[in-house]
């Protein structure tokens, strides 16, 4: 079956970066879209990007795009999103994610902690 | 970007009442919207995908309709185990994929 495990919670200080992985296993890494959602505390969840982890082409949204990278070793079928210059506001649960629009398929880690504190 | 609106942002229901809340979006998506369950704690689950669509496992008191703007998920009686928050999504424009507010069911 589908599963995508995410790394372990982490807390980082203001201006520091953190990398958070997410490991596919139960299909062809190489097929679909993996996505990157946060939700902060109390909070609707907020789409950040996506990386074809065939072709390794990534798109962002305009709110995280100058701070944040996405990337893939298909040998290890792992996902890897870092966040740069960190704020409180950066606080949230961050979530790995793969589905095909308009179709059954669509699997979720199970979320990975971010504290960011001084 | 679509912007995607949920009504209301909170309701509280009775073990088998019929429980209806509704997602708007901005623009024109067609049928490219997604509902998630999410209980605290959990990641989002899919419940209806392509707007009407139960995803397998699911049950099948919960439903979807809508196509255009205007889309609802109906849960035909209610019980205590859909305690959650449900989010749309829409998929139309991609990206950015956006999720709507949320509304939480108690």
């Amino acid at each position: 079956q589908v599963q995508l495990v995410q790394s372990g919670a982490e807390v980082q200080k203001p201006g520091a970066s953190v990398k958070l992985s997410c490991k596919a296993s139960g299909y062809k890494f190489t097929s679909y879209h993996m996505h990157w959602v946060r939700q902060a505390p109390g909070q609707r969840l907020e789409w950040m990007g996506w990386i074809h982890t065939g072709s390794g082409n990534t798109r962002f949204s305009q709110k995280f795009q100058d701070r944040v990278t996405i990337t893939r070793d298909t040998s290890a079928s792992t996902t890897y999103m870092q966040l740069s210059s960190l704020r409180s506001e950066d606080t949230a649960v961050y979530y790995c994610y793969t589905a095909v629009a308009a179709t059954p398929f669509d699997h979720w880690g199970q979320g990975t902690l971010v504290t960011v504190s001084s | 970007d679509i912007q995607m609106t949920q009504s209301p942002s909170s309701l509280s229901a009775s073990v088998g009442d019929r429980v209806t809340m509704t997602c708007r979006a901005s623009q024109s998506i067609s049928t490219y919207l997604n509902w998630y369950q999410q209980r605290p704690g959990e990641a989002p689950k899919l419940l209806i995908y392509a707007a009407v669509h139960l995803q397998s496992g699911v049950p099948s008191r919960f439903s979807g309709t809508g196509s255009g703007t205007d889309f609802t998920l109906t849960i035909s009686s209610l019980q205590p185990e859909d305690s959650a928050t449900y989010y749309c999504q829409q998929s139309y424009t991609n990206p950015p994929l956006t999720f709507g507010g949320g509304t939480r069911v108690e």
